[in-house]
This record gives structure tokens, C-alpha cells and sequence, in this order.
């Protein structure tokens, strides 16, 4: 099992591009949410993905938006983007069930805005 | 609105040693709470999950500890190793009325394992 993978592991953008990140999630889970990391703080909580459909939003900007497909698989896609995006972003899979759903977490994407 | 404290941010502690990393959090309404550990610049891993009917996990040298109506977690590191140094980061899942879960951070503790 790969376990949640994300790609690219870098990037660096101009500011005001998009930038598109990409998700796949550990075997057997369906649901996919993302987290960004701003340097020395713990993540915070963009958005979920559950059967194609966005769940939960946090507090993000509508220039943040996400899709799912049917292999449940996501990407991130952050428009107009501002040098303060730049941070880590971290994608979670977890697959929910009454004992509390376990997240596991990819290696992340560093998203540098220059 | 959830808010999550990680007390101390770091810690450096001899090798050897046994330590305990605090987590507390401010709505008790949770449906679970994770301990995850991120090395520098990598992504988080999984240590313990403590469902919200828990008192407790073991892990190995890990143990982690929910009491909920206090709005405390705690994690035990036993015979620390230089290894074992890394950020510990708390997280607090609550269910959204859609029935599915999102995780709330603190901003971790960092800890230092002095050969």
C-alpha cells in the first residue's frame, strides 16, 4: 500500500498564477481533505471531499476550490495566488466508520509564491 | 470554535529519559483525538488515535491518554531516543452535521532528544 501520495513535492509560482496540487489517497479510503501549513504552525483545514461533493469548507477564500474523481482522488486548485499562500499543503484520507475515522496524511506539497 | 494549546512548544530532554507532551483543547464535544509527528518539512504521521468513548492508547513506547471533560490529552514518550525527536502535533476531530469528520491542530510541540 503507497499510502497517500501528493504531487508535485515542490513548486514555485509567480504571484497572481494558479497552481494546481494532486492527491491520491491511501487504498480503500474515500474521503479526502486538505490541510495548508504555514511555516511553524499546525495545519489548517481548507476543505473536505466526500462522493465528488465538497463537504466542509474552513475559513479559505472562494480562489481555493477542489474537485474529487470517481477514484477518489483530489487535486487543490489556489487562482490569483498571494505570496502568504505559500506554505505546505497536506492532503488526508480517511475512510469513516463509527470507531472514528484514522487520517492519514501525504508528505505534502511546498507551495512557494515569489 | 475549537480552539487546540500545545504546552511547552519545545522541549530538549537527555537521551534515556521519560517525558510527557500536553495537549488541551476547549469544546469537549470531539469525536476522536490524534497524536501525529512531523519531521522538518515532510507531512504528518500517524501515531495514536483515541476514539472518544477511549481513556487511552499504547503504541510501543507511546501512550496516549483523552479525558475529555477536562479537555485534556496527554502523550508519554518512555526511554526517549534521539530518534524520537521531531514536532508532535495534537489534533481534535468533530463531526460536521454532514456526518463527516475535520481535524483542529495545535501548533505542536518540538522536541529535542540530546544524545
Amino acid at each position: 500500500d503507497a499510502g497517500v501520495t501528493q504531487s508535485p513535492t515542490h513548486l514555485i509560482k509567480t504571484r497572481g498564477q494558479q497552481v494546481t496540487l494532486r492527491c491520491s489517497p491511501k487504498s480503500g479510503h474515500d474521503t479526502v481533505s486538505w490541510y495548508q501549513q504555514a511555516l511553524g504552525q499546525g495545519p489548517q483545514f481548507i476543505f473536505q471531499y466526500y462522493e465528488e461533493e465538497e463537504r466542509q469548507r474552513g475559513n479559505f477564500p472562494d480562489r481555493f476550490s477542489g474537485h474529487q474523481f470517481p477514484n477518489y482522488s483530489s487535486e487543490l486548485n489556489v487562482n490569483a495566488l498571494l505570496l502568504g499562500d505559500s506554505a505546505l499543503y497536506l492532503c488526508a484520507s480517511s475512510y469513516p466508520d463509527r470507531g472514528g475515522a484514522e487520517a492519514f496524511f501525504g508528505q505534502g506539497t511546498r507551495l512557494t509564491v515569489v | 470554535k475549537q480552539e487546540v494549546t500545545q504546552i511547552p512548544a519545545a522541549l530538549s530532554v537527555p537521551e534515556g529519559e521519560n517525558l510527557v507532551l500536553n495537549c488541551s483543547f476547549t469544546d469537549s464535544a470531539i469525536y476522536n483525538l490524534q497524536w501525529f509527528r512531523q519531521d522538518p518539512g515532510k507531512g504528518l504521521t500517524s501515531l495514536l488515535l483515541i476514539q472518544s468513548s477511549q481513556r487511552e492508547q499504547t503504541s510501543g513506547r507511546l501512550n496516549a491518554s483523552l479525558d475529555k471533560s477536562s479537555g485534556r490529552s496527554t502523550l508519554y514518550i518512555a526511554a526517549s531516543q534521539p530518534g524520537d525527536s521531531a514536532t508532535y502535533l495534537c489534533a481534535v476531530g468533530v463531526i460536521s452535521n454532514f456526518g463527516n469528520e475535520k481535524l483542529t491542530f495545535g501548533t505542536g510541540t518540538r522536541l529535542t532528544i540530546i544524545p
